[in-house]
């Protein structure tokens, strides 16, 4: 199984501030399957990235995913206020797909 | 457009059984791979199983052998039979379609949509 370490477990930002939060596989990721979500209080996630880099449809280009192999990142270049919120990477290079453990966005 | 509605969710004993259905809309469950995923209260996500568009199915550990996933193409609707529930197994469930298109290209094995999730409480 696929072990995915998200850091840091919380990141305290102003908006308009960029964030970077990483993601780190315990085993290489095959072909860059690696998927971002973003979840919101009461609410369930929402795709943002897919094979590591691609844009899901409606997503701002505020959000961009990049890396390859075992470290992949998730930036926001300018946090909005709607930006805060837990995000979730998940890999589906094999079996069992598996999530890391979260790393909220909270306003400083 | 794609909708998830998720129901059946709800108290339950220890060692009890629970059936949690998803309906869906705006695409076909027997065309797409299906997923449940999972959420402890105040936890992260788990991954609990796949239906395959073939009929293929996996589980995660956790709920081998206890869990049954399952679809009815009539009705266009996925569900999760629990068996033998665990407080463990107590979470908000998701239910999942993995099937995503964009600019003429189709992908697999992400969760490009969720339902709203159906609470799932296992407790004396």
């Amino acid at each position: 199984e696929i072990v995915l370490t998200q850091s840091p477990g919380t990141l305290s930002l102003s908006p308009g501030e960029r964030a970077t939060l990483s993601c780190r596989a315990s085993q290489s990721v095959s072909s860059s399957y690696l998927a971002w979500y973003q979840q919101k209080p009461g609410q369930a996630p929402r795709l943002l990235i897919y094979g590591a880099s691609s844009r899901a449809t409606g997503i701002s280009d505020r959000f961009s995913g990049s890396g390859s192999g075992t470290d992949f990142t998730l930036t926001i270049s300018r946090l909005e206020p709607e930006d805060f919120a837990v995000y979730y990477c998940q890999q589906y290079g094999s079996s069992p797909w598996t999530f890391g453990q979260g790393t909220k966005v909270e306003i400083k | 457009e794609v909708q998830l509605v998720e129901s059946g969710g709800g108290l339950i004993q220890p060692g009890g059984s629970l059936r949690l259905s998803c309906a869906a809309s705006g695409f076909t469950v027997s065309s797409n791979y299906m997923s449940w995923v999972r959420q402890a209260p105040g936890k992260g996500l788990e991954w609990v199983s796949i239906l395959y568009s073939g009929g293929s199915t996996y589980y995660a550990d956790s709920v081998e052998g206890r869990f049954t996933i399952s679809r009815d193409n009539s009705k266009n609707t996925l569900y999760l039979q629990m068996n033998s529930l665990r407080a463990e197994d107590t979470a908000v469930y998701y239910c999942a379609n993995l099937g995503y298109c964009s600019g003429g290209s189709c992908y697999s094995g992400f969760f490009a949509y969720w339902g709203q999730g159906t609470l799932v409480t296992v407790s004396s």
